[in-house]
């Protein structure tokens, strides 16, 4: 079956630290993107991606990363220059017909 | 970027009612969307419109596309206690999934109560 996939589930790391979220599809799809989630907030756009070796800046792209070297994988990465980056992030991807979300990551830093 | 305004926050139901949530925007939106996303899930989407007007049904969920194009409703008929979730809406004024002005309500936290 096609589909979205994030790991791992759950990520715990100390403050300082960079980490690294992973993203995986294989609907074939163009475009890619990462959202954050926090309580009460809705999603926020991070950082998106409308094919192979380009990407551009959400609304939130400080102290984040990405890259999209694969059309299948788009992974993020949370700097230590992210001055709150405990959350619940979610990747997602599209073509025509809406977006497909993966089942989240929830990142905790401590 | 720019947000929905999505209504209301949360409601707390009686299994077996019936919900009302709303979206509205300042822009014309040319999609609206709607997903529902359980606890420590990511959204999974319920129903897709594309035309002013357009009613579609899924199951127990009834949404439409409003005429003026910037606000879309979803109603939930009978609700049973695996409704509970947070419900978003989304719209977009490009014709185009591939760009990005896919926007997000803050969405609707649905508890039925059994």
């Amino acid at each position: 079956d096609g589909g979205i996939t994030q790991s791992p589930k759950y990520l715990f790391r100390k403050e300082g630290q960079n980490v690294t979220l992973s993203c995986e599809q294989n609907l074939n799809h163009d475009a890619m993107y990462w959202y954050r989630q926090d309580p009460g907030q809705g999603l926020r756009l991070i950082y998106y991606s409308q094919i192979v070796n380009d990407f551009q800046k959400g609304d939130i792209a400080e102290g984040y990363s990405v890259s999209r070297e694969k059309k299948e994988s788009f992974p993020l990465t949370v700097t230590s220059a992210q001055k709150n980056p405990t959350a619940f992030y979610l990747c997602a991807s599209s073509i025509t017909t809406g977006y497909t979300f993966g089942s989240g990551t929830r990142l905790t830093v401590v | 970027g720019q947000q929905l305004n999505q209504s209301p926050q949360s409601m707390f139901i009686q299994e077996g009612e019936d919900v009302s949530m709303n979206c509205t925007s300042s822009s014309i939106f040319n999609t609206w969307l709607w997903y529902k996303q359980d606890p420590g899930e990511g959204p999974v989407l319920l129903i897709a419109l594309y035309k002013a007007g357009e009613l579609t049904s899924n199951g127990r969920l009834t949404a439409q596309f409003g005429i003026t194009r910037k606000d879309s409703f979803l109603n939930i008929s009978a609700s049973i206690p695996s409704d509970v979730g947070i419900y978003f809406c989304a719209g977009q004024e490009g014709l185009n999934y591939n760009n990005n002005d896919m926007r997000f309500g803050a969405g609707t936290r649905l508890t039925v109560k059994p």
